[in-house]
């Protein structure tokens, strides 16, 4: 079974510090994998999604790696902001629609 | 375009009683999906769908049914509900291919007493 890891747990960062949530998973045989954001309260969003076959993807400020071999993914923010105080997760699929999430990293932006 | 949409966002339930979530997309999606969110355990796959008529079971089936008889529908229903059931519920979407992200629905926020 797929077993989804994301450390730290929680995360507070003065607003402008460039930061990285780590997301590490146990069987490297997967679909692809998503990092999600989720306000309190509210559905999940997707950030960003990697393909099995891609190392990285990027979508603005954010920046998420992946590295099969090792079994981790790493999500890269830059230059936070206070808007980007949410909880952060990090999702594995093995199979089409079948996901594994981790637990998340809650992240808070001080002004 | 509404996406994913849940309904309750909140309800109550008595134990032993029964209910049924409702979850509609509004996307053609092939794939929908069921998750409960619990504090300090991430989200955890309840039921899969893979096309109208296709069901299968997730990480946590056990006192959840579901039916797909149309491509927009995925009803999850609770057959008799326990307080382990009490939960934050989401219903997600995505179409086949491997570089399409998962859309969610607000959830449900679940309580059994």
């Amino acid at each position: 079974k797929q077993e989804v890891t994301q450390i730290p747990a929680a995360l507070s960062v003065p607003e402008g510090e460039n930061l990285v949530l780590n997301c590490s998973f146990t069987d490297s045989a997967i679909y692809n994998l998503q990092w999600f954001r989720q306000d309190p309260g509210k559905g999940l969003t997707s950030l960003l999604l990697i393909q099995s076959s891609q190392r990285e993807q990027t979508s603005g400020r954010l920046n998420a790696s992946l590295d099969k071999s090792s079994g981790r993914s790493t999500l890269y923010i830059a230059a936070s902001q206070p808007g980007d105080s949410a909880t952060y997760l990090c999702a594995v699929s093995t199979d089409f629609n079948k996901f594994y999430f981790g637990s998340g990293t809650k992240l808070n932006v001080k002004p | 375009n509404a996406g994913v949409t849940q309904t309750p966002k909140f309800q109550v339930l008595k134990t032993g009683q029964s209910m049924t979530l409702q979850c509609a997309q509004d996307m053609n999606h092939e794939y929908m999906s069921w998750y409960r969110q619990d504090p300090g355990m991430g989200l955890r796959l309840i039921h899969y769908s893979v096309g109208a008529g296709i069901t299968d079971q997730g990480e946590v089936p056990n006192g959840y049914n579901v039916s797909r008889s149309t491509t927009e529908d995925f009803p999850l229903r609770l057959l008799s509900a326990a307080p382990s059931q009490t939960s934050v519920y989401f219903c997600a979407s995505s179409r086949r291919e491997s570089n399409q992200p998962q859309h969610f629905g607000d959830g449900t926020r679940l309580s059994i007493l």
